[in-house]
This record gives structure tokens, C-alpha cells and sequence, in this order.
């Protein structure tokens, strides 16, 4: 079956410090990788997707995704991590043979201390 | 431009009633989703649209829930009657598919609390 796992629950960061929250996935062939952002009572924001090409994609608010085809993970970075990044983080993927579903991780909820 | 444009973003209900939501897509989206999140998970597609037809609807509880999406713009998805495990956020989201890497952009969602 098809499946996203993200398997922190909850990261910690201190802020100004790097962070990665972590994504592996299980979806034949070569999938369409997202990151999402959710801040507590709105909606997902897109942060960034991987289509082809570079391994290393960046986003918005100084976001990027590193894409592993060995190792089928799409983990998300950002070099200095600030407070204002705290919120929930998800994963999803979608099968370029699927046309649309997306499949989601659980979310793991990014928490930066100053 | 303006996002995805939900309304109302709360709504308390006793079970049994009756409840609507209304979702407004980025203009010129021809793709519309309708999402249930619970607490601490990813969202579940309960329905899809490409324009006004409804192509996928396969996850709808049909018994309680409808949707429609007259004119290919707006869209209304409604439950009746509520129950207590109804109650989660509801995310509309539009996409303009004109290729595979689409993204879909969310709107703020609808808390719905069934008391």
C-alpha cells in the first residue's frame, strides 16, 4: 500500500539553528513530493514540490527539500531556523500514475525556541 | 490574488442538525477539493471536481454528506444529519491542472464542533 510516514511526531529546534523535518514515502515509480506548512487555526500553505531534476529544492521562507530516490525520502531543511517557523509540517505525495490523490504524512509539529 | 475564500470558519451544532459549508476557489482553479482533518492528522479527501462534475466522491459518506459545485465555482458541501464524530475541520482546495505537477492551495478551513 501506498504510504507517507513522517516519523517525528514533534522536533525541536533553538532558533537560529538548522533544522529537518524528516519524510519517507512508499509509492511506486517516481512520485510528485510536497511540503506543506500549517499555522495553528488556518489552512495548509504550499511550500515547495519536487518534480525532477535537482535533488535539492527550495521554497518559500527560505525552505528547502532534499529528494533521496535510494533512500525514498524527501526531508525538509532550512539552515537557521527562526520562531516564527513553528507550526505543523506535512508530507505528501502523489503518484505520477495517479493523477491526483495525494497522499499525506501525519504531520510533525516543529517547535522553535528562542 | 485573493486565496481560497471558506466560510463559516466556526460552527458549533448540536447532533442531528443540519450544517453547511460554503468554499469560494482562486479564480479561474478548475479543480476543487473538499478535505476532513482531525486532530493531529493529514487531511482525508472526501471529494474532488474538475469544473462542475464530480469525479471523484468514492470517500463521501453519501448517507449524510452532499456536495455540489454549481457553475464550476463555488461549491457547498453539507451534512445532515451531524454526528458527534463529525466533527473536525473541513479544508477546500482548488488546483489549476494544466499539467502533472500541480500544487493544490488550501483555504483556512471550517471547525466544526457537533455537541
Amino acid at each position: 500500500a501506498q504510504s507517507v510516514a513522517q516519523p517525528e511526531d514533534q522536533v525541536n529546534v533553538a532558533e537560529g539553528n538548522p533544522l529537518t523535518v524528516k519524510c519517507t514515502y512508499s509509492v511506486s515509480g517516481n512520485p510528485y513530493l510536497f511540503w506543506y506548512v500549517q499555522y495553528p487555526n488556518r489552512g495548509l500553505q504550499f511550500l515547495l514540490k519536487y518534480i525532477t531534476g535537482d535533488n535539492l529544492v527550495k521554497g518559500s521562507y527560505g525552505f528547502e527539500a532534499e529528494f533521496n530516490k535510494s533512500q525514498t525520502s524527501f526531508h525538509l531543511k532550512k539552515p537557521s531556523a527562526l520562531v516564527s517557523d513553528s507550526a505543523l509540517y506535512f508530507c505528501a505525495v502523489r503518484d505520477r500514475n495517479s493523477n491526483y490523490q495525494l497522499i499525506w504524512g501525519a504531520g510533525t509539529k516543529l517547535i522553535i525556541k528562542p | 490574488e485573493a486565496g481560497v475564500v471558506q466560510s463559516p470558519r466556526y460552527k458549533i451544532i448540536e447532533k442531528k442538525q443540519p450544517v453547511a459549508f460554503w468554499c469560494n476557489p482562486i479564480s479561474g482553479h478548475n479543480t476543487l477539493y473538499w478535505y476532513r482533518q482531525n486532530l493531529g492528522q493529514g487531511p482525508e479527501l472526501l471529494i474532488r471536481y474538475e469544473n462542475e462534475e464530480a469525479v471523484d466522491d468514492s470517500q463521501l459518506p453519501k448517507d449524510r454528506f452532499s456536495a455540489e459545485r454549481l457553475k464550476g465555482v463555488d461549491s457547498t458541501l453539507k451534512i445532515q444529519p451531524a454526528e458527534l464524530g463529525d466533527s473536525a475541520v473541513y479544508l477546500c482546495a482548488s488546483s489549476l491542472v494544466t499539467s502533472d505537477a500541480y500544487e493544490q492551495y488550501f483555504g483556512p478551513g471550517t471547525r466544526l464542533t457537533v455537541t
